[in-house]
């Protein structure tokens, strides 16, 4: 298994300022990846943090609004830039382990006022 | 595109007895992992159960078991003795390549 955390856990945001979430494993992975959950919803994959290239995006999500860096195998930050309250949700980190499993970070809980 | 169909959205259970929780899947590949993942009110996600679909062999970790149909796509979760720790949002999940996608989830509630 990995452990993951996250910061910031949750934060307060106005409109049209930017968050920077950072996430940090505890051993060198191959693959990490961010979702997003909206209120009452499930998970949607944002992205795939690729390490010393640019992230893949899912469709319907584009870097400019979701920008991605992922500097080594440990660390990858997120960032949701001019944010708007439909920007509200909890943002998860994600590795993927050589067995093919997935284990996730406790999640970053976004409100944009 | 690979989909993930959870029908119930919410389930309930006495503490101590039996549920299953239910989850079909469409695809057209033949080599693919399937998961339950459990997210309590903390919202961690956690991993529950893993499957992989070249295996005939349902998986089974202590009291969470699964019947795994693959001509049917069918992946349900058995959960046996529930306990009130086990009250939680349940989220199935289809992963082939990198990709993993989540059905809509199950919220179980566990009656003392």
């Amino acid at each position: 298994s990995a452990v993951i955390s996250q910061k910031p856990s949750r934060d307060i945001c106005q409109r049209g300022t930017s968050l920077t979430i950072q996430c940090q494993v505890d051993s060198q992975v191959t693959m990490m990846f961010w979702y997003r959950q909206q209120p009452g919803q499930s998970l949607t994959l944002i992205a795939t943090a690729n390490q010393g290239s640019e992230a893949t995006y899912e469709s319907g999500f584009v870097i400019d609004k979701f920008p991605i860096s992922r500097p080594n195998l440990t660390f990858s930050t997120l960032t949701v830039s001019n944010m708007s309250p439909e920007d509200s949700s909890i943002y998860l980190c994600s590795v993927a382990t050589a067995l093919y499993e997935q284990y996730f970070g406790p999640g970053t809980r976004l409100t944009v006022t | 595109a690979q989909t993930v169909t959870q029908s119930q959205p919410e389930m309930s259970v006495q503490e101590a007895e039996t549920v299953t929780l239910s989850c079909t899947y469409d695809t057209s590949e033949s080599d693919y992992y399937l998961f339950w993942y459990k997210q309590p009110p903390s919202r961690q996600m956690i991993l529950v159960i893993r499957q992989e679909a070249y295996k005939q062999q349902n998986a089974t970790e202590n009291r969470f078991s699964v019947n795994f149909q693959k001509a049917a796509k069918s992946f349900s979760l058995k959960i046996s003795d529930s306990q009130l720790g086990d009250a939680a949002m349940y989220f199935c999940a289809y992963r082939s390549g990198s990709r993993l996608t989540f059905g809509e989830g199950t919220q179980l509630t566990v009656n003392p």
